[in-house]
């Protein structure tokens, strides 16, 4: 079973405030992306990565960066943050199987409240 | 854009029904998965089924692609069932892109 963590679990912010989302996944996926899930949407794509180094635009990434310095680690950073940013964040890392099948394993969450 | 949709978008059951969750999207798809998000957060993928019948269990996952619709359907269901049912549909300009449905959210009723 792939071993997605997120760190922290829980946040809360101040307007205009920076805050950074970790993600670490240990089963050496090339494929990193961040979403955020809000009450009547699905899953929003924010950022993705291909692997180390790379980091390219979602569907919603006004308002955040990514970084991937490593195969391991993930992070979102959202530099001012504003209230409309509060949400649960998904970190999600994936691979290609045998069948062309691009499975997902998901990160428990972070909840980000911005006050 | 592609888009997915996904009906009912709440589905209130007792113990020991079936239930059936609909997803329709709007172009061919290669790729369609359909995902379970646990009452406390946690999201797995359930099914990898682009087309046909796969069975896992007391889940049935059917998709008809020239139709652009898949559904899940899930036997005898049972509290631990409840929780919020995703499809998702690759996306047409990205092997490694998915596009989300709302989800249905059921709850089994003991």
């Amino acid at each position: 079973e792939a071993a997605v963590t997120q760190s922290p679990r829980n946040k809360v912010a101040v307007t205009g405030g920076k805050v950074t989302l970790s993600c670490n996944q240990t089963n050496n996926h090339n494929n990193m992306y961040w979403y955020r899930q809000d009450t009547g949407h699905g899953l929003r794509l924010i950022h993705y990565s291909y692997g180390a180094g790379s980091t390219e635009k979602g569907d919603i990434p006004d308002g955040y960066k990514a970084s991937r310095p490593s195969q391991e680690n993930f992070s979102l950073i959202l530099e001012l943050a504003t209230p409309s940013q509060t949400s649960v964040y998904f970190c999600a890392s994936g691979h290609r199987d045998w069948d062309n099948q691009d499975t997902q394993y998901f990160g428990p969450g972070t909840r980000l409240l911005v006050l | 854009g592609q888009q997915v949709q996904q009906s009912p978008a709440s589905l209130v059951l007792q113990e020991g029904e079936n239930a059936e969750l609909q997803c329709n999207f709007s172009s061919t798809a290669t790729r369609l998965q359909w995902f379970y998000q646990h009452p406390g957060g946690r999201l797995v993928s359930l099914f990898y089924n682009p087309s046909g019948t796969k069975h896992t269990g007391r889940l049935t996952s059917t998709t008809v692609t020239n139709e652009r619709r898949s559904s899940l359907h899930i036997s005898s269901s049972q509290t631990t069932d409840s929780g919020t049912y995703f499809c998702a549909i690759d996306r047409m300009d990205s092997n490694y892109q998915l596009i989300w449905g709302s989800g249905t959210k059921l709850i089994i009723k003991p």
